[in-house]
């Protein structure tokens, strides 16, 4: 069956510090990934998406994510968090074709100390 | 501004008490789908619609209907609202795919008695 899991519920760090955001999945072939993040209060935003090439994807606020086939993986990274980057971050899965349904992780929540 | 609308923000209501739940978009879409969000589960899709007059079931239909009668007008129905409806929904749309960037709307915090 199609899944998605992040691996950790809740994650602290300190403010500068780097950041990893674990995602793993289970899908036929390789699927489209997403990372999406919600911030208190509001709705989803992208962060950034990955379809196929280069593994490294670049996202906005300063966000990358890699993609391992080998480790059906697709990890989110950040080399310096800001307090304002606080948030649940969300995984997703999609079918390459473009139709059915996005498929979301549970999400991580990130807290920022200063 | 682009953007997707959701009414009412916050609902609380009683067991069996029809309601509606608005979802609007400006940005000319023609995917547009509704997803419930619970603690633990991250975020399931109820319904979504290709275009429209075309919807079909996500992973979480029951209990719930749609319509899609404006390509920017995506209401979700709950003709008899259970205790187990109670949940944060989302109202996302995207240009044509479902994997083209999806915009959410703010969530309407439903709470049923």
């Amino acid at each position: 069956a199609q899944s998605v899991t992040q691996p950790d519920i809740h994650i602290t760090v300190s403010e500068g510090a780097s950041l990893e955001l674990r995602c793993n999945y289970s899908y036929g072939a390789t699927p489209y990934l997403f990372w999406y993040v919600q911030s208190p209060g509001q709705g989803l935003q992208l962060l950034l998406k990955y379809f196929s090439g280069d593994t490294l994807v670049q996202g906005i606020k300063g966000f990358e994510a890699e993609f391992k086939r080998s480790q059906s993986s697709f990890n989110l990274r950040k080399p310096s968090v800001h307090w304002s980057d606080a948030a649940e971050y969300f995984c997703a899965v999609g079918d390459p074709g473009g139709y059915n349904k996005l498929i979301f992780g549970a999400g991580t929540r990130l807290a920022v100390h200063p | 501004e682009a953007q997707v609308t959701q009414n009412p923000r916050y609902l609380i209501t009683v067991t069996g008490k029809k309601l509606t739940v608005t979802c609007s978009q400006n940005m000319n879409h023609e995917y547009m789908s509704w997803y419930r969000q619970d603690p633990g589960l991250g975020l399931r899709q109820i319904y979504y619609s290709m275009n429209v007059e075309v919807t079909d079931k996500g992973d979480v239909p029951e209990g719930y209907k749609v319509s899609r009668k404006e390509k920017r007008n995506f209401p979700l129905i709950l003709e008899s609202p259970s205790p187990n409806q109670t949940s944060l929904y989302f109202c996302a749309s995207s240009f044509r795919l479902v994997t083209d960037t999806q915009y959410f709307g703010p969530g309407t915090r439903l709470t049923v008695l």
